[in-house]
């Protein structure tokens, strides 16, 4: 009984490259929701997505941030021409999305830790 | 925009003792409170939650009231033990009702307790 899985756990990659952050749902969970925790800082939401749409981006940065959730596969953040600001770490959660969804519990992943050299 | 406080951590305790770890917040209208705990190696889980004033959020020893006269939703556990070392963190939703859309998080409190 898998929870959510994301990786990889830690990612290194130097200023100007893309860092790709994967995360894998729970079986039969269909919405997922990508927060960013910055060092000394709580969690930040940044992006809600339902099968092949986003619904909420509000808290995504305009530039170089992208978020898909596939109709097959995983969930994958990405960030192009990553910046020193850009190391945090990135949790994944995911919820049933059946009847009064918001109020399904979240299952978070262990989080990607982003280091950006 | 809405933010929450939480004490800075961290906290050392012995086993048995008396856990508090405080949580104040800043939202407009009326937010869902909650608390979240990381075991070492693990996900974020949901401890406990609030969906209006006085209501009081309890789950495995550990409760926490929602006060909206002192924004606050502090967190007591009357004997902890060292299986309750984790990270806490104390959250709050946009939306009342026990939603847990877009969470608002504060930093995270790290709790070791020891025998």
């Amino acid at each position: 009984n898998a929870g959510v899985m994301q990786n990889p756990r830690h990612l290194v990659r130097r200023r100007g490259q893309e860092a790709r952050l994967r995360c894998s749902p729970v079986k039969g969970h269909s919405h997922v929701y990508w927060y960013r925790q910055l060092p000394e800082e709580g969690l930040k939401f940044m992006v809600y997505l339902q099968k092949e749409n986003i619904i909420d981006e509000s808290g995504m940065p305009k530039e170089r941030f992208s978020a898909e959730f596939p109709k097959e596969g995983p969930s994958i953040l990405r960030i192009q021409q990553v910046v020193r600001g850009d190391s945090a770490a990135y949790f994944c959660a995911s919820s049933p999305g059946q009847g009064s969804s918001y109020n399904s519990p979240l299952h978070f992943g262990n989080g990607t830790r982003l280091t950006v050299t | 925009g809405d933010s929450v406080t939480q004490m800075e951590g961290p906290v050392t305790l012995s086993e048995e003792a008396f856990l508090t770890i405080n949580c104040t917040y800043t939202a407009t209208g009326y937010p869902s409170l909650f608390w979240y705990v990381q075991y070492p190696g693990e996900g974020l889980q949901l401890l406990l939650k609030a969906t209006k004033a006085d209501d009081k959020g309890s789950n495995k020893g550990f409760e926490a009231t929602y006060r909206k006269e002192t924004t606050s939703f502090h967190l007591e556990k009357g004997s902890v033990q060292v299986s309750d070392s984790a990270v806490y963190f104390c959250a709050l939703s946009e939306r009342g009702g026990g939603s847990n859309y877009k969470l608002t998080f504060g930093k995270g409190t790290l709790l070791t307790v020891n025998p």
